[in-house]
């Protein structure tokens, strides 16, 4: 079962920042948060990861709150190709441990013209 | 860079029929994964090769589906027979390290058993 909590769906106008949260209140101390999404029918696609230090590259920004339990990654302007259903995900990574990625429902982002 | 490439993109296929999907991974990428997603459900994990042996296959539904990647490049799912149940998309995806290294995904297959 997916061990994230994250609203079902969310708007946002074109060419402003989309903050979109994620709830993670069991999280263990060596487990990473990643953000995927699926655009339409296409495969998931990789966004960002990080541990507990906010994390940027060229696509977002990942927020995590101090005690780590929760999380917010941020597309400081939102085009309407991000219309997206995003994913939350965390993972333990490491030897013996699952790689495995665990989806969750998502939450479908739609950025509106 | 050529991208995690899956053939084909569409089946349709009659229940009891046979199918094999075909994924090549990124090159040089040792770790290829199956996930698939069926009827509106979630995308769910089939399992993991490291190069040609099977890490973890926990996922897999039952004996109908077999995964094969002889040689550590391609990877193969068999479903045989199909069922009904099996229609859904079926993702490939690739990585060069274990650990924190991301997933690339392929396009998907999508079946569809009638």
């Amino acid at each position: 079962d997916a061990k994230t909590t994250q609203p079902p769906s969310m708007d946002c106008a074109e060419g402003r920042a989309a903050n979109l949260p994620c709830n993670h209140s069991t999280i263990s101390g060596n487990e990473y948060v990643y953000w995927y999404r699926q655009i339409h029918s296409q495969g998931p696609q990789y966004i960002i990861h990080g541990l507990k230090n906010n994390e940027t590259n060229e696509m977002a920004s990942l927020i995590i709150t101090e005690d780590r339990k929760s999380s917010t990654l941020i597309l400081p302007h939102a085009t309407l190709r991000d219309t997206a259903v995003y994913y939350c995900i965390v993972r333990a990574p490491g030897e013996g441990g699952s790689e495995k990625l665990v989806f969750g429902k998502g939450m479908k982002l739609t950025v509106n013209p | 860079e050529a991208g995690v490439t899956q053939f084909p993109s569409h089946s349709v296929i009659e229940k009891g029929q046979t199918v094999t999907l075909r994924c090549d991974p990124i090159s040089g990428h040792d770790n290829l994964y199956w996930y698939r997603r069926v009827m509106g459900k979630e995308i769910k994990f089939l399992l993991h090769f490291v190069k040609e042996s099977k890490q973890d296959e926990s996922g897999m539904p039952n004996n109908r589906f077999l995964a094969e990647r002889t040689g550590g490049t391609y990877s193969t799912l068999k479903v045989q027979p199909a069922e009904l149940e099996d229609s859904g998309v079926y993702f490939c995806a690739s990585s060069q390290d274990r650990g924190v290294s991301r997933q690339f995904f392929g396009p998907g297959t999508r079946l569809t058993v009638l």
